[in-house]
């Protein structure tokens, strides 16, 4: 089993949606997790961090952890076809950050 | 941008060759990363550094070296490159506490 599991995609949506894009994991010592947008030919850009369980928002974008399900979500309300990229969940079990495991990352298209 | 630059941006080169990729970075943070991103396996980690002259092995470190004599320059070395290390390099900065935030990669291609 690999450690982040993450849905490939492609993810197609209309202008508009609401988009959920997820991440399992199986080590439980993660307790620090990431959400990177990544557009072709870019680097990953960080989007959203967050410690532990809980909900985090900003503007249109809300990062979910659910750790007792080893599950992180990330939803995009009122989605743009600026959205349209690829989403990497990385997460760490140190605070340092020092060490990512990163799922594969989902394509998502937005569609006008 | 997180004052992060690679170079080169692109380079083609031959079986057999040295390459050196250069991190250089404008932030003054302690930690820097090489990762290389290939289809199917997300992003690895390679070599790490965590101070002036301090490196780490990632998990994909075999075939390459690093060097870090400066707080603002990362090296990435392939001492002898080989066609399975074509792939996009990336390059990664944080300070203890904060996630990590990347440069714009570098296309290697190795023919």
């Amino acid at each position: 089993q690999k450690e982040v599991e993450q849905d490939p995609g492609p993810l197609s949506v209309p202008e508009g949606a609401i988009v959920s894009l997820n991440c399992t994991y199986s080590n439980s010592a993660f307790q620090y997790f990431m959400w990177y947008r990544q557009y072709s030919r870019k680097g990953p850009e960080l989007l959203m961090y967050t410690y532990s369980s809980g909900n985090k928002e900003d503007g249109r974008f809300t990062a979910q952890v659910d750790k007792s399900s080893k599950y992180i979500s990330l939803f995009i309300r009122d989605s743009q076809p600026s959205d349209s990229a690829t989403y990497l969940c990385a997460m760490s079990a140190n605070s340092g950050y020092s060490t990512l495991t990163f799922g594969k990352g989902t394509m998502l298209l937005v569609s006008p | 941008d997180a004052g992060i630059t690679q170079s080169p941006r692109h380079k083609v080169t031959e079986t057999g060759t040295p390459v050196t990729l250069r991190c250089h970075q404008t932030e003054n943070h302690r930690y820097m990363y090489w990762y290389r991103q290939d289809p199917g396996h997300g992003l690895r980690l390679i070599h790490y550094s965590y101070g002036v002259k301090d490196t780490d092995k990632g998990e994909v470190s075999d075939g390459y070296s690093v060097s870090r004599s400066k707080t603002e320059d990362f090296l990435l070395t392939l001492e002898s490159a080989t066609s399975s290390q074509t792939s996009v390099y990336f390059c990664a900065i944080s300070e203890y506490g904060q996630p990590q935030h990347f440069g714009d990669g570098t296309r290697l291609s190795i023919l």
